[in-house]
């Protein structure tokens, strides 16, 4: 069964360093996310990605952050001076078609400790 | 703002019981909401899509209900077993625009089943 993959499974760096998360969406799927969830709490909504761009982001998605679709595979989100409060699992997810009714497809997260 | 509100944080039952979580939201009209499951370090994994129109859905043990007055879905598991000890949560598609179907979680309802 296809699945959404995310590497690396935990990134420590320190305050101030720039780290790049990826993902490998399902193959055939169309839409791609970005969420957080910090220790504890609910998970956060940060981008949704549509035809190699950005199409809606949260108030937490500022200017440190970026995605991109550098190849036919791969999907990233970049922190570019990583904080203490960025720290949190990271999850990728995908969708096949549009409208909001479809499922997400998550993939298993990265856990980053930013010290 | 909009909010939606997971009554419980924590719910433990019986095995063999049935359990209810429920999913309260305000400042909102969703055309669908969803339900996840979530294990610990894991992602959310989708469980049930209920839309505006339907006012109940079923998938094998599972129940969802959908009050579009009282705006709140419940969520049921009947004859509830250990291995359905997890988190639930309910989310909304939000409202950023388009139809990209980012996703707003609940906190979430850690369900403990005991054997």
């Amino acid at each position: 069964e296809p699945e959404v993959t995310q590497t690396p499974s935990h990134q420590v760096t320190q305050m101030g360093q720039e780290v790049i998360l990826r993902c490998v969406p399902i193959s055939n799927h169309l839409y791609f996310y970005w969420y957080r969830q910090i220790l504890g709490q609910k998970v956060e909504f940060l981008v949704s990605f549509y035809n190699n761009e950005i199409s809606e982001k949260s108030e937490i998605f500022d200017d440190q952050f970026s995605v991109e679709r550098p190849d036919g595979s791969n999907f990233t989100l970049k922190i570019r001076s990583t904080k203490l409060e960025d720290s949190a699992m990271y999850f990728c997810a995908s969708r096949r078609t549009s409208g909001g009714a479809n499922e997400q497809f998550f993939g298993p997260g990265t856990r980053l400790t930013v010290l | 703002s909009q909010k939606i509100e997971q009554n419980s944080e924590a719910l433990n039952i019986q095995e063999g019981k049935t359990a209810t979580l429920t999913c309260n939201y305000t400042n909102y009209s969703p055309a669908y909401l969803q339900w996840y499951r979530q294990d610990p370090g894991r992602g959310p994994v989708f469980l049930l899509l209920i839309r505006e129109n339907e006012k109940e859905k079923r998938k094998e043990r599972l129940k969802v209900t959908f009050d579009t007055t009282l705006k709140q879905s419940l969520f049921h598991i009947t004859a509830s077993q250990p291995a359905d000890s997890a988190t639930y949560l309910c989310a909304l598609v939000g409202d950023y625009g388009g139809s990209q179907g980012n996703l707003i979680f609940g906190k979430g309802t850690k369900l403990s089943v005991k054997p």
